[in-house]
């Protein structure tokens, strides 16, 4: 049972354009959502978050928007640089009901960078 | 300041052998997680500590895998009789208490022959 999807296993973007990362989850009782980046070898590294309280969080080039309604989270990169190629995990949590950051994470979606 | 650390990096093992992985979280760091990423898959969550409460193990896969944490720093995951399928790459995070963000080691990563 997949509570937190990336349906894109991989995704590329010219340098400069927009990138879009997509997530969907099923389990209404998430309530906080992350998004972290993987390089080769590294553990993942926090990217931004979002309370579901909200619908937007920006933090610089980094947008994550929440539908609560549809389930669904995405993550805007604007604009992309060669150095976002990486893995991107999107991950959610049930903080008020679990008392805990238990993440579950989707599969990764792998962001390519194109010069 | 430093970060998560993780020993060793790398581990080879021959199926049925023992392993133990371990885990030094960021000082001060009272919350502290084990997670493991199979080939091709996402991060799956193992096992939670939090200050002297209770670990909560309900992501353990079987009763092969444990782990502690001494003093309330750092961590062992015990895998016992490995299998094949527990080849993956073993990740440990912390937060400052539960409630906060969770920054992960670079990972061991196990290969069960």
């Amino acid at each position: 049972d997949q509570q937190v999807k990336q349906n894109s296993p991989s995704l590329s973007v010219q340098e400069g354009r927009i990138s879009i990362l997509n997530c969907d989850y099923t389990n209404s009782m998430f309530d906080y959502f992350l998004w972290y980046k993987k390089y080769p070898a590294e553990g993942p590294t926090f990217l931004i978050s979002i309370s579901s309280i909200k619908d937007k969080n920006e933090d610089g080039r980094f947008t994550v928007f929440l539908n609560k309604s549809a389930k669904h989270l995405s993550l805007h990169i604007v604009p992309s640089q060669p150095g976002d190629s990486a893995v991107y995990f999107c991950a959610a949590s049930a903080r008020v009901i679990q008392g805990a950051q238990k993440l579950v994470f989707g599969q990764g979606t792998r962001l390519t960078i194109n010069p | 300041g430093a970060g998560v650390s993780q020993s060793p990096s790398n581990k080879v093992t021959e199926k049925g052998k023992d392993v133990e992985l371990r885990c030094d979280p960021i000082s001060g760091h009272t919350a502290l997680y084990w997670y493991r990423q199979s080939l091709g898959q996402g991060l799956e969550f193992l096992i939670y500590f939090q200050g002297n409460s209770a670990p909560d193990k309900s992501g353990l896969p079987s009763d092969r895998f444990s782990a502690e944490r001494t003093g309330g720093s750092v961590s062992t995951l015990t895998i016992q009789r490995t299998q094949q399928e527990d080849s993956a790459v073993y990740l440990c995070a912390s937060s400052l208490n539960f409630q906060e963000t969770q920054y992960f080691g670079p990972g061991t990563r196990l290969l069960v022959l």
